[in-house]
């Protein structure tokens, strides 16, 4: 069956660390994987896209890396701060969806303590 | 100022009640999209419309219906039928429809609007 799996429900990190978070999927063959954040009690807001045959993207302290072999993307946040508290999410752009359809995993709870 | 409106914030439904949430847009974008978010769960998606006057089903739509009459408003109803409608929905959409279809489109949310059974 198809899955996307984020690693952990929740992540507790000390402010000025690099937060790390992981996407992995099962029986997909993603063209993009996306990155959104969602704050309690709203809708999610788009961050950062990574092709397929990208290997690296960046925006500010944020980095995003694809590794199709491995079938897995990984979300850092460096010089992490409280206010980057919230939920990540990563969904993937399926190549056998005619609608180019997100498929999403259940995201990653980000804490970041002072 | 554009973007995606979706009303009311919360919404309450009595049992075999019908309750239509709305989801307006004018990001002059084609695709629309309705998606489910519960607790600890991803978001599920029930309808989209990648045109006007056409929609389709996503993975859960039994016990919703949805229309597109226009290109900004996307409505969705909760019918008697879906017994377990409490939940968050979510209203998107993407700029790409039937044509130029591209792979890398994002999409863009409404707030959201959460509905609970009296």
């Amino acid at each position: 069956s198809q899955k996307i799996e984020q690693n952990s429900e929740a992540l507790n990190i000390q402010e000025g660390k690099t937060a790390t978070l992981t996407c992995n999927y099962t029986n997909y063959s993603p063209a993009y994987l996306q990155w959104y954040r969602q704050d309690p009690g709203r809708g999610p807001v788009f961050l950062l896209l990574i092709r397929e045959n990208e290997k690296e993207k960046r925006k500010e302290r944020l980095k995003v890396t694809f590794d199709t072999t491995l079938k897995q993307s990984l979300f850092h946040i460096t010089a992490s701060q409280p206010a980057d508290s919230a939920t990540y999410l990563c969904a993937l752009i399926d190549r056998g969806s005619t609608l180019g359809r997100l498929y999403f995993g259940r995201g990653t709870q980000l804490t970041v303590w002072p | 100022d554009g973007g995606i409106t979706q009303s009311p914030k919360y919404l309450f439904r009595k049992e075999g009640q019908n309750v239509t949430l709305s989801c307006e847009q004018n990001l002059n974008h084609d695709a629309m999209y309705w998606y489910r978010q519960d607790p600890g769960q991803g978001l599920r998606l029930i309808y989209y419309s990648q045109i006007v006057n056409d929609f389709q089903k996503g993975d859960i739509a039994e016990g919703y219906s949805v229309s597109r009459e226009k290109k900004e408003s996307f409505p969705l109803t909760v019918t008697s039928a879906q017994k377990n409608p409490t939940a968050f929905y979510l209203c998107a959409s993407s700029r790409t429809g039937t044509s130029g279809f591209t792979y890398q489109e994002t999409q863009y949310f409404g707030p959201g609007t959460r509905l609970l059974v009296l």
